[in-house]
């Protein structure tokens, strides 16, 4: 099955900083690759996804690249704000496969004012 | 527009008791539906997906089983709770295909 690496598994930052989180899938055959952002005690809520035909995408100043050769993706904040601080997950998944996210084991960022 | 529903929000349960945990989907059909665990600080392990009614796909050997007697309702069970399940669960669904999945809020659960 799927197995995801995510690296590192913590992060702090300047206040303004950017941050930079990475990760690496095994199976070639994942198609879609989200980003999931945790606060303390709550759920996980979608700040990005990409899908393997497309090698970038941004919002704002969030951003998430893709690498299918090398089969890793990464996912960028920029002028980090204090409320950029949670854990971010990313994962990995494939449409044959009945969706199923399997996620990395998380980065916990720490943005400090 | 489509919410998920996921309750109690935490449950205090003694070894050896049962389980029974419920998520329902609102607002979409023939939705596909997760539970997950995520263990304090750790990451989020599938325990079970479905596809379908009665259609039930176990990802890791557990205490732990799932069932789907309607379409948009999603149920973890188990007969008999061990300290290791102790952990924050979470119900999920997408549509079929390439999509994100909406996580419900969660139950905490702490076996003692």
């Amino acid at each position: 099955g799927e197995n995801v690496e995510q690296h590192p598994s913590t992060l702090s930052v300047q206040e303004g900083d950017s941050a930079v989180i990475k990760c690496t899938y095994s199976d070639s055959a994942s198609n879609y690759f989200p980003w999931y952002k945790q606060e303390l005690g709550k759920r996980p809520q979608l700040i990005i996804d990409i899908r393997s035909n497309v090698g970038e995408k941004k919002d704002q100043r969030i951003a998430v690249t893709l690498n299918k050769t090398a089969k890793h993706f990464s996912l960028h904040i920029t002028e980090t704000q204090p409320e950029d601080s949670a854990v971010y997950f990313c994962a990995a998944s494939r449409t044959a496969a009945g969706n199923k996210l399997t996620f990395g084991g998380g980065t916990r960022v720490l943005v400090k004012p | 527009s489509q919410t998920i529903h996921q309750w109690p929000a935490t449950l205090v349960q003694p070894v050896g008791s049962p389980l029974s945990l419920e998520c329902t989907v609102e607002g979409t059909s023939n939705p596909n539906l997760y539970w997950y665990r995520q263990a304090a600080g750790r990451g989020l392990q599938l325990l079970f997906y479905s596809v379908g009614i009665g259609q039930i796909s176990s990802e890791v050997p557990q205490n732990l089983s799932a069932s789907r007697p309607q379409d948009r309702q999603f149920i973890l069970s188990s007969k008999k709770l061990l300290l290791s399940d102790s952990g924050f669960y979470l119900c999920a669904w997408s549509f079929t295909g390439d999509t994100e999945a909406f996580f419900g809020q969660g139950t905490r659960l702490t076996v003692v």
